[in-house]
């Protein structure tokens, strides 16, 4: 059964801190996995899109890591801001273009 | 580009009325459109796929006398809730995907529905 898992479920930060996300997925065959987040009462936004080939992306204070052997993902973000408050939704699409979705990571930045 | 809007994007009322949430993507023609459903601090449950021109294709345990779709244009979905209930009450979200299976799949701002 194909599964993604979010760790950790939630996480409280300082604003300017540092913190990374962790996704772990049992998806096969596998076609790209990416980051979305989610704000309260939104729709989930894309962050990052990464393929098989390929170990890390960037796209602004968000860098996303994948290691296709062991089948884990994480996203960076540095330097948090309040409006990085959100739900961080790692979705794993297959060859079929089937997604699973893992259950989020509920993140909230503070003063 | 890419923009998909949900309307409405609230609605509430009374249990054992019908409600409709539209999906339309407003600046690319979609071919396939998905709906979710949502509960709180939950993920993303796809409820089902639809494609334009043809019947839905519903995921497991969803009802699909329960939840009409129907994909009429390129550009338009509708999801109706018949005969809602308290229960029904959560997030609805779809998204809409150009031709293509690697095409990725844009998600509107969701319906958060209410039934009273």
């Amino acid at each position: 059964k194909n599964q993604v898992e979010q760790s950790p479920q939630s996480l409280i930060i300082l604003e300017g801190k540092n913190c990374t996300l962790q996704c772990n997925y049992t998806v096969s065959p596998f076609s790209n996995l990416r980051w979305y987040k989610q704000d309260t009462g939104r729709g989930p936004v894309s962050l990052t899109i990464m393929t098989f080939s390929e170990n890390t992306k960037s796209n602004g204070r968000y860098t996303a890591t994948l290691d296709a052997d062991t089948k884990q993902s994480s996203l960076h973000i540095t330097a948090s801001q309040l409006s990085d408050s959100a739900s961080y939704i790692c979705v794993v699409s297959s060859a079929t273009s089937k997604l699973t979705f893992g259950t989020g990571t509920r993140l909230q930045v503070t003063l | 580009g890419a923009v998909v809007s949900q309307h409405p994007s609230w609605v509430i009322c009374k249990s054992g009325t019908s409600v409709k949430i539209e999906c339309r993507s407003l600046d690319f023609q979609a071919t396939t459109m998905f709906w979710y459903r949502q509960f709180p601090k939950q993920s993303l449950m796809l409820m089902a796929t639809s494609n334009e021109g043809s019947k839905a294709t519903y995921e497991q345990g969803v009802e699909k006398d329960k939840f009409l779709i129907n994909h009429a244009s390129l550009t338009l979905s509708t999801l109706t809730v018949t005969s809602a209930h308290p229960e029904d009450s959560s997030f609805y979200i779809c998204s809409a995907r150009r031709t293509g299976r690697e095409q990725p799949q844009h998600f509107g701002d969701g319906t958060r529905l209410s039934i009273l």
